[in-house]
Parts: structure tokens; C-alpha cells; sequence
């Protein structure tokens, strides 16, 4: 158990529709990153947050967006979905600062029908 | 911008014998971390390895050690005695500190098989 939850752990639903994700850091992590996998495919870099605010972005679509609260827990949103956003999604979260490393939680699947 | 490299989409092994996976990376930044994720059928993203950028020593934890060469921005994962349970995905995956926030970049993935 890496310490960092996500839910829920699948999701099924249909073209067009808007879902949340979302993600417990370990406790004491500053630092929540979102990533997308689709089958068989590497780790697509969505976004960062670090203790509530937007630290970096990558191939995040404009209809994803993503949110850090005050508890630090983390929201990643799809709207509008399609049938290619199907994915497995993780979040990871660490610690801020040079020694550390990233821990992963379990991921949700997404499936777009 | 920082690239991780993973040239092995797909590589087998006997098993007990060793192996040893690829990553290059691209980076400006002098201070940085490295580190090889494994990611069995489970699709679990387990961390493997680490290795700091400013230790010259190879990183080792049991049958897992790399060869990280900083000047040839090269950082590989040999597995040693390798077991059917080492069968997984292994990401190779760089770090960096930006604004006092971690970054961190993987490479598309080597599929290793032991084969019994």
C-alpha cells in the first residue's frame, strides 16, 4: 500500500458526459501529480500541483481540468467525454524537496462507452 | 524540455539469468534523481530503484542494480537471477526540482518477459 488513494476505482460512462477523479495524497506530500495511461501506453503527464497551486502541465486537454484543495486532496475532471479518453488514470503525490520519490495510487479506470 | 528515452519497446529473458534495460535521458539540470518503475499485470506502478544524480556510486537493492552514467546521460537497470514475477512493464522515469516542486517525466516502457 503506497499510501496514496484514488476513487473510485472504475468508472464506466457514457460519450459526453463529465466525471471526477480523485486522489488522497500520502500524508505530509505537498507535491500531487496526475497521469494518464492508455492500453498498453506509457505514462502521459496530465498535470502537478504542490500545496494548491498549478505547478506544471502537460498534454492536458482543455476539456480536463484539475484542482489541489486546501486538504490537499486532488480532483481531476473530464468533461465531455469520447471514446479515446478511455484510460487508466494515476495519481501520484511526493514530498517536496530533493529526498524524496513518488508514490502511485491504485488508479481508476475509465471506460467511455 | 526534459526526455526520457526507453530505445527496448520489448525484451525477453530466461529465467535466473540476467538482464538489462535501457534509458536515456535528456536534461540541462545538474541536480536531479532517476528512478525504474515496474508495473505488473496488476497495473500497480511500483518504484524499483532510485538513483540520486550527484552520487557517482551505482544504486542496488537486491537483484536490481543500475549503471548510471551522468556524462552519457544513460541510466540502465540490470536484473539480476531474474524470477517470472520480474515479468512487468519497467518505466524508466526522470525528476526534477522546479520552484520547489517536483517534476517528474517517464519514458514509454521497456515489456520485459521471463520466460521459465
Amino acid at each position: 500500500d503506497s499510501g496514496v488513494t484514488q476513487t473510485p476505482k472504475h468508472l464506466i460512462t457514457a460519450t459526453g458526459q463529465r466525471v471526477t477523479l480523485r486522489c488522497s495524497p500520502r500524508s505530509g506530500d505537498l507535491s500531487v501529480y496526475w497521469y494518464q495511461q492508455s492500453l498498453d501506453q506509457g505514462l502521459q503527464f496530465l498535470i502537478q500541483y504542490y500545496n494548491g497551486e498549478e505547478r506544471a502541465k502537460g498534454n492536458i486537454l482543455e476539456r480536463f481540468s484539475a484542482q489541489q484543495f486546501p486538504d490537499l486532496h486532488s480532483e481531476l475532471n473530464l468533461s465531455s467525454l469520447e471514446l479515446g479518453d478511455s484510460a487508466l488514470y494515476f495519481c501520484a503525490s511526493s514530498v517536496s524537496g530533493w529526498d524524496t520519490e513518488a508514490f502511485f495510487g491504485q488508479g481508476t479506470r475509465l471506460t467511455v462507452v | 524540455a526534459q526526455t526520457v528515452t526507453q530505445s527496448q519497446p520489448e525484451m525477453s529473458v530466461q529465467e535466473a539469468e540476467t538482464v538489462t534495460l535501457s534509458c536515456t535521458y535528456d536534461t540541462s539540470e545538474n541536480n536531479y534523481y532517476l528512478f525504474w518503475y515496474k508495473q505488473p499485470p496488476s497495473r500497480q506502478m511500483i518504484l524499483v530503484i532510485r538513483q540520486e544524480a550527484y552520487k557517482q556510486q551505482n544504486a542496488t537493492e537486491n537483484r536490481f542494480s543500475v549503471n548510471f552514467q551522468k556524462a552519457a546521460k544513460s541510466f540502465s537497470l540490470k536484473i539480476s537471477d531474474s524470477q517470472l514475477g520480474d515479468t512487468a512493464m519497467y518505466f524508466c522515469a526522470f525528476m526534477k526540482l522546479v520552484g520547489g516542486a517536483n517534476n517528474l517525466f517517464f519514458g514509454t516502457g521497456t515489456r520485459l518477459t521471463v520466460i521459465p
